[in-house]
């Protein structure tokens, strides 16, 4: 079953709007999640890295006040799109590493993604 | 930022028939993992790597971290409709929790 959690599936909402994302770990501990943003037909590009207990770290390019990323427990990390425009309009995706494994040796699995649509 | 050259593109397979797709680096990479993504969906995690020269499979996969640790293969054998989709590849080039790099994918059709 899975092992990473995500919600919503999918969201349609007007310019101007602000969507959050949510990503859980179930089963295990995550003190890092990853999230991911995919454009049709194309591969996944890294977003930012989630950190529980401070701040996360943002890929060049990517707006830090435009992608509000929040990991206030070791379960849970919301990415909220501010202000979303059209041009926000992608495939979200978290991945959090298996904290059931060796620290070494933890895949990442990967949330069923949020399709986000703007208007 | 850096991805991983993956190839094929795309393949048209019969059902039945075997196949493999491989990644490569010009980094080298600590961990290997392969992927498959259905429409919509998140990637499945197929098979994790973590050892160069390491051999694994997962029923009729199989895949290979190679050698120099900068490239990987996976194959399937014996293939039917429902492997239709899209197989990533991905890295990480340090251990722990670390983001993946992603190569572009193979997308893999299945004629019945």
């Amino acid at each position: 079953g899975a092992v990473v959690s995500q919600h919503p599936s999918r969201v349609i909402c007007k310019s101007g709007t602000s969507v959050k994302i949510e990503c859980r770990s179930l089963d295990f501990q995550a003190t890092t999640m990853f999230w991911y943003r995919q454009f049709p037909k194309q591969s996944l590009m890294l977003m930012a890295t989630s950190n529980e207990g401070s701040k996360a770290t943002y890929e060049q390019g990517v707006e830090k006040d435009k992608f509000l990323i929040n990991h206030a427990s070791l379960t849970l990390s919301t990415l909220t799109v501010t202000s979303a425009h059209p041009e926000d309009s992608s495939f979200y995706i978290c991945s959090a590493p298996d904290g059931r494994l060796a620290k070494s040796n933890q895949p990442q699995h990967f949330g069923d993604g949020t399709r986000l649509s703007i208007l | 930022g850096q991805q991983l050259n993956q190839s094929p593109q795309s393949m048209f397979i019969q059902e039945g028939e075997d196949v493999s797709m491989n990644c490569t680096s010009s980094s080298i990479f600590n961990t290997w993992l392969w992927y498959k993504q259905d429409p919509g969906e998140g990637p499945v995690l197929l098979i994790a790597l973590y050892k160069a020269g390491e051999l694994t499979s997962n029923g009729r996969l199989t895949a290979q971290f190679g050698i120099t640790r900068k490239d990987s293969f996976l194959n399937i054998s014996a293939s039917i409709p429902s492997d239709v989709g899209i197989y990533f590849c991905a890295g990480q080039l340090t251990k722990g929790n670390t983001p993946l790099v992603f190569g572009k994918g193979t997308r893999l059709s299945v004629i019945a």
